[in-house]
C-alpha cells in the first residue's frame, strides 16, 4: 500500500518570505499523480498544485511550485512570496494508477502560520 | 457551476441515530468519493463511485451505507451511529484529467 509522510506538523514563515514544505512518499508504481491541497480554517479542501510522474517538468502555479524528486520519492511545495492568506494546513497527497478506486492516500498534514 | 456541494453544514446526532449526508455535483463527473478526516489527520476513503449504479468500499466503510442512482447524487448513510463516526465528512468528484475537488465538508457530531 501506498502511504504518505508529512515530517513537518508544523511551519511557520514571515510574510513575503519564501517556505518549503515537504512530503515523501512510498510506492512501487511508476506511473501516478502527486497533488498538495491547503485546507484554511473553513475546512475547505482547495487543490493548489498537482504533478503527473511521467513529467519532468516541476509543476508551477503563480507562488506555488513543486520540486518533484522522483527517484527520491520526494514532493516538496514552494511557496514564494508568502501572503497571511496562505496560513492553512497543507495535505500531500497521492493517486496511484491500480485498483478502480483512484482514490487519494493523504498525509497527515503541515499546520502553515504566516507571520505579519 | 456550482462545483460540489454538500449538506447539511453541521449536525449533532444522538447515538443510535441515523442520517444522511448528501452531496451533489453539477460537473458531469463519474468518479466520486466520501472522505471522512478525524481531527489532526488526513482524509480516509469510505466509499466510491464510478459511475450511477456503481459503487465500492473504500478504506474505512464500516457503519456507513451508498447509493448512486444518478450520475450527480452520491449520499451517505449512516445507520446507527456511534461516537467513532464523528468526525469531518468530506464528498469528492474527479475530472478525467485525475484532479478530485471537493465539497465545503459536513461537520458531524456523535453524542
Amino acid at each position: 500500500a501506498q502511504t504518505v509522510t508529512q515530517s513537518q506538523p508544523e511551519m511557520s514563515v514571515q510574510e513575503a518570505e519564501t517556505v518549503t514544505l515537504s512530503c515523501t512518499y512510498d510506492t512501487s508504481e511508476s506511473d501516478y499523480y502527486l497533488f498538495w491541497y491547503k485546507q484554511p480554517p473553513s475546512r475547505q479542501m482547495i487543490l493548489v498544485i498537482r504533478q503527473e510522474a511521467y513529467k519532468q517538468q516541476n509543476a508551477t502555479e503563480n507562488r506555488f511550485s513543486v520540486n518533484f524528486q522522483k527517484a527520491a520519492k520526494s514532493f516538496s511545495l514552494k511557496i514564494s512570496d508568502s501572503q497571511l492568506g496562505d496560513a492553512a494546513m497543507y495535505f500531500c497527497a497521492y493517486r496511484g494508477s491500480s485498483g478502480s478506486a483512484r482514490q487519494l492516500t493523504f498525509g497527515s498534514g503541515t499546520q502553515l502560520t504566516v507571520l505579519p | 457551476n456550482a462545483g460540489v456541494t454538500q449538506t447539511p453544514k453541521f449536525r449533532i446526532l444522538k447515538i443510535g441515530q441515523s442520517m444522511t449526508l448528501q452531496c451533489t455535483q453539477d460537473m458531469n463527473h463519474n468518479y466520486m468519493y466520501w472522505y471522512r478526516q478525524d481531527p489532526g489527520m488526513g482524509l480516509k476513503l469510505i466509499y466510491y463511485s464510478v459511475g450511477a449504479g456503481i459503487t465500492d468500499k473504500g478504506e474505512v466503510p464500516n457503519g456507513y451505507n451508498v447509493s448512486r442512482s444518478t450520475t450527480e447524487d452520491f449520499p451517505l448513510r449512516l445507520e446507527l451511529a456511534a461516537p467513532s463516526q464523528t468526525s469531518v465528512y468530506f464528498c469528492a468528484s474527479r475530472t478525467a484529467e485525475e484532479t478530485q475537488y471537493f465539497g465545503p465538508g459536513t461537520r458531524l457530531l456523535v453524542l
